[in-house]
């Protein structure tokens, strides 16, 4: 079954301690997101790739990085988490953009102790 | 600032009745909205849309409805099943830019 694939499920990290979280997917989708969801508030969009086209959103904190090395994968790194990045990390794929419809993976939940 | 609200946090319908989910937004330039549904420990899937060209758009069991001058849209569910016991998330946009998610609406539809 194609899908998106995000590994681990759960993260715990220390405060201050870099961290990646990955996502994969073999919808052969052009487009991949990343969204942050904390308790109880909407996935906000940190950032999205279109193809190799990096696209990062204007309130997107600096501390938060991604790289897209080929179209399967996508990676989150986290500089220096802080107490206020434990959240779900939600990473999404679209055909093509505008993302009409986005189909996403499980979400990595993000500990930081 | 949210620019789609859900401002129901939980709904509860009983098995075969019609359930309502309610969404609004404040940008009057979107132009697509979505709904998703959301089951525990997956990530949200995609439900159904509609475009600001329209006011209705049906897929078997559920309807969603647009009312751009109140600036709301509506998911209805009918019959309702225990399957649909989820968190309902609506979203909305413009063509060519980010879509804006609600909060969500968790909807339990008892037996």
């Amino acid at each position: 079954d194609a899908m998106v694939i995000q590994n681990p499920r759960y993260q715990v990290t220390q405060f201050g301690k870099p961290v990646t979280l990955s996502c994969s997917q073999t919808l052969n989708h052009n487009v991949m997101y990343w969204y942050q969801q904390k308790s109880s508030q909407a996935p906000k969009l940190l950032f999205h790739y279109y193809d190799k086209d990096f696209n990062n959103e204007a309130d997107t904190p600096d501390n938060f990085q991604s790289r897209r090395p080929n179209t399967s994968f996508c990676f989150l790194d986290i500089r220096s988490p802080g107490l206020g990045d434990a959240a779900m990390y939600l990473c999404a794929t679209s055909r093509d953009r505008p993302s009409y419809e986005q189909y996403f993976g499980p979400g990595t939940r993000l500990t930081v102790t | 600032d949210q620019q789609v609200k859900q401002n129901s946090p939980s709904l509860s319908v009983q098995e075969g009745r019609i359930s309502i989910l309610n969404c609004d937004y404040t940008n009057s330039m979107f132009d697509y909205f979505l709904w998703y549904k959301k089951y525990p420990a997956e990530g949200p899937t995609f439900l159904i849309s509609i475009s600001s060209i329209k006011d209705k758009n049906e897929d078997g069991r559920f309807t969603v409805f647009l009312n751009k001058s109140a600036k709301h849209l509506s998911l209805h569910i009918v019959p309702s099943q225990p399957g649909d016991s989820a968190v309902y998330f609506c979203a909305a946009g413009n063509t060519g830019n980010q879509f804006y998610f609600g909060t969500g609406t968790s909807l339990t539809v008892i037996p």
